[in-house]
């Protein structure tokens, strides 16, 4: 149980365009996701929450223009990266929680994008 | 100063060896500790976690918490080539704050463990 899926598991695109990116929860029903980056040999770098019908909360530093989230439904987060550059080159996971806990918090298997 | 501090290694060790991995920490409001193994390219899976001083034990696993040194450390029992990834330690402070839910990630540390 607890699976979390992220859609597509790598994306090639033009410097300019964007990239929608999508995180399921299977099983359950997520009123928590959290949405992180992740550059090469480095650590998770949390990028934004998102609670299912409110607006997400962006950390320091982070874009909201530039990283939309949407909160759909219990099971379906969006992450799209608008205008995207080659500096946005990276790979970018999600996690799904029930509640805004960590000990409840799944991660899904990264989606790794490449801006040319 | 980073928040969660942790040695990126490389580390690596024979099969059958006991791996420790360490991590550090400056904000006390940190009360959860986590430990996640993380595969080539793959989302992070949980291994081990923590809210309490002292250790705790899930197999070949053992997580000790000493939060009067800001310490936190994951041991290794019978290392296996199948063991061979990166170690991330996670944080989160307790409930009520507004950093609550959010974790806070260790650099990683990248194990190898040869046959």
């Amino acid at each position: 149980g607890a699976v979390v899926s992220q859609h597509p598991s790598w994306v090639i695109c033009k410097s300019g365009t964007s990239v929608k990116i999508e995180c399921r929860s299977l099983d359950f029903q997520a009123t928590t996701m959290f949405w992180y980056r992740q550059f090469p040999k480095q650590s998770l770098m949390l990028m934004a929450t998102s609670n299912e019908g409110s607006k997400a909360t962006y950390e320091q530093g982070v874009e909201k223009d530039k990283f939309l989230i949407n909160h759909a439904s219990l099971t379906l987060s969006t992450l799209t990266v608008t205008s995207a550059h080659p500096e946005d080159s990276s790979f970018y996971i999600c996690s799904a929680s029930l509640v805004a806990r960590t000990d409840t918090q799944y991660f899904g298997p990264g989606t790794r994008l490449t801006v040319l | 100063q980073k928040e969660v501090e942790q040695d990126p290694g490389p580390l690596s060790v024979p099969e059958g060896a006991i791996v420790s991995l360490n991590c550090t920490y400056s904000n006390s409001a940190f009360q959860y500790f986590m430990w996640y193994r993380q595969y080539s390219r793959k989302g992070p899976e949980l291994l081990m976690y923590t809210y309490s001083s002292g250790n705790k034990e899930d197999g070949r696993f053992t997580a000790q918490v000493d939060k009067s040194s800001k310490y936190i450390s994951l041991f290794i029992r019978d290392s296996q080539p199948s063991d061979s990834a990166t170690y991330l330690c996670a944080m989160s402070a307790t409930a009520g704050g507004t950093s609550y839910g959010k974790l806070t990630f260790g650099q990683g540390t990248i194990l190898t463990v040869h046959p």
